[in-house]
């Protein structure tokens, strides 16, 4: 079985701080995303990895990074979390390619800024 | 700029058959996917369509229309288990790199 695991399930952080979201994949998935859902807002991409060090800014990547130095991780980190970055963070990973269409995801980081 | 439009909200009663539709605008299109997400849990895989025409699997069907930039998930017999969140996703580049809908909620009812 494919497994995708993020860090944290829950986090509190403080408006300034720097966070650290970390997701590993155990499949050697070329790909990797972070997106962000947010209530009738869908899931919005963050930041996409094709390969390591690669990186392809999403939607929303204001206020974001990412880093990608081995295949198997891939952080997200906010430099200064404000409290508009509260939100469920879901990282996935894929194969390369555009002929599948299927994502495996973790069970997500819920992030609350205070 | 990219987007996928889908309805918000859809009811149903157990054993209908209910039809979510999802239309789409973006850069590069390369096929669309339906994921499955139910209260508190990740999102999971249903479907994929890179060609026009219906794939089917168990009581779930998928549909593209390339022309039309328009897809729908059918789900059939319906089940209260269904109640869930479906989302629909475009493949936007050859590396994969997919772009989500805002989702619709399903409300599967007695």
């Amino acid at each position: 079985d494919v497994k995708v695991t993020q860090s944290s399930r829950y986090l509190v952080k403080r408006t300034g701080e720097k966070v650290f979201l970390e997701c590993v994949q155990d499949m050697d998935h070329e790909n990797m995303f972070w997106y962000r859902q947010d209530p009738g807002l869908g899931l919005r991409l963050i930041y996409f990895s094709y390969d390591v060090k690669m990186k392809e800014k999403g939607d929303i990547p204001e206020g974001y990074s990412v880093s990608r130095e081995k295949k198997e991780r891939f952080s997200l980190i906010l430099e200064s979390a404000s409290t508009n970055q509260t939100s469920m963070y879901l990282c996935a990973s894929s194969f390369s390619g555009a002929n599948t269409g299927e994502l495996f995801f973790g069970e997500g980081s819920r992030l609350t800024v205070l | 700029g990219q987007s996928l439009e889908q309805p918000s909200e859809v009811t149903a009663v157990e054993g209908a058959i209910v039809q979510i539709n999802c239309t789409y605008q973006t850069s590069g299109f390369y096929g669309l996917s339906w994921y499955q997400q139910h209260d508190g849990g990740a999102p999971t895989f249903l479907s994929y369509n890179g060609l026009d025409g219906l794939e089917e699997t168990g009581r779930f069907s998928s549909f593209l229309s390339r022309s039309d930039s328009y897809g729908y998930l059918l789900l059939q017999e319906l089940q209260m288990k269904d109640s869930a969140s479906y989302f629909c996703a475009a493949t936007s580049s050859n590396t994969g790199k997919l772009i989500f809908g805002q989702g619709t909620t399903l409300q599967v009812k007695p």
